[in-house]
């Protein structure tokens, strides 16, 4: 099993759609959640931090349910530029190491 | 955009070629992180330098190494060079080692 599990979609939805997104992760001893973009042929870039509570930043809400080691990440009233990747990042705490899902690529339709 | 600097942006090499690349840190942060990324693939982490010591090391064999600098800027050094080494190596700066990590542009790697 990978450590960190993402759907890879794609996911085709209309502009103004609702979408969500899934990550699940193996280390119960986790200390630290991220999701980043990536746009195609650039560098993963910082989207949001997860917290305990679940944090909103305008259109997107990230949620993280510890007991069951799954994030999720909701983006509302979708437009073009969300196109990208979206990768969900799992600071084990050990080794200072970052994992990374493998990513879940959305496409905005107008 | 991050300050996180990379360079060069784009070099092929051949099998059994050594490399290296160059990342410059965002002002303020003290630590580097280096992935390398496949085509369709997340980036897999490589190992980590803080304060001029490796700080953690994933599933890399050793002729992957590291140096940091005294300023935090880092290479990535790679010996025998395989195929399988072609990717997009990340570098991603931070202000420790358990904070959030900002990603230069990376380095395109082909290996023929």
């Amino acid at each position: 099993r990978k450590e960190v599990e993402q759907d890879p979609g794609p996911f085709n939805v209309p502009e103004g759609a609702t979408v969500a997104f899934n990550c699940t992760y193996s280390n119960s001893a986790s200390q630290s959640f991220f999701w980043y973009r990536q746009d195609c042929r650039k560098e993963p870039k910082l989207l949001m931090s997860v917290y305990s509570s679940g944090n909103e930043d305008g259109r997107f809400t990230a949620q993280l349910n510890r007991a069951s080691q799954y994030i999720s990440l909701l983006i509302r009233d979708s437009k073009l530029s969300d196109s990208a990747t979206y990768l969900c990042v799992v600071n084990t705490g050990n080794n200072n190491d970052m994992r990374f899902g493998a990513g879940t690529r959305l496409t905005v339709k107008p | 955009e991050t300050g996180v600097t990379q360079s060069p942006t784009h070099l092929i090499k051949t099998r059994g070629q050594q490399v290296t690349l160059r990342c410059s840190s965002q002002s303020g942060h003290n630590t580097v992180s280096w992935y390398q990324q496949a085509l369709g693939q997340g980036p897999q982490f490589i190992f980590q330098y803080y304060r001029e010591e490796e700080n953690g090391r994933g599933n890399f064999p050793p002729r992957f190494s590291g140096l940091q600098f005294p300023n935090y800027s880092s290479e990535l050094n790679v010996n025998a060079l395989e195929l399988d080494d072609s990717a997009l190596y990340l570098c991603a700066s931070s202000r420790g080692t358990q904070e959030t990590q900002y990603f230069g542009p990376g380095t395109r790697l082909l290996v023929l």
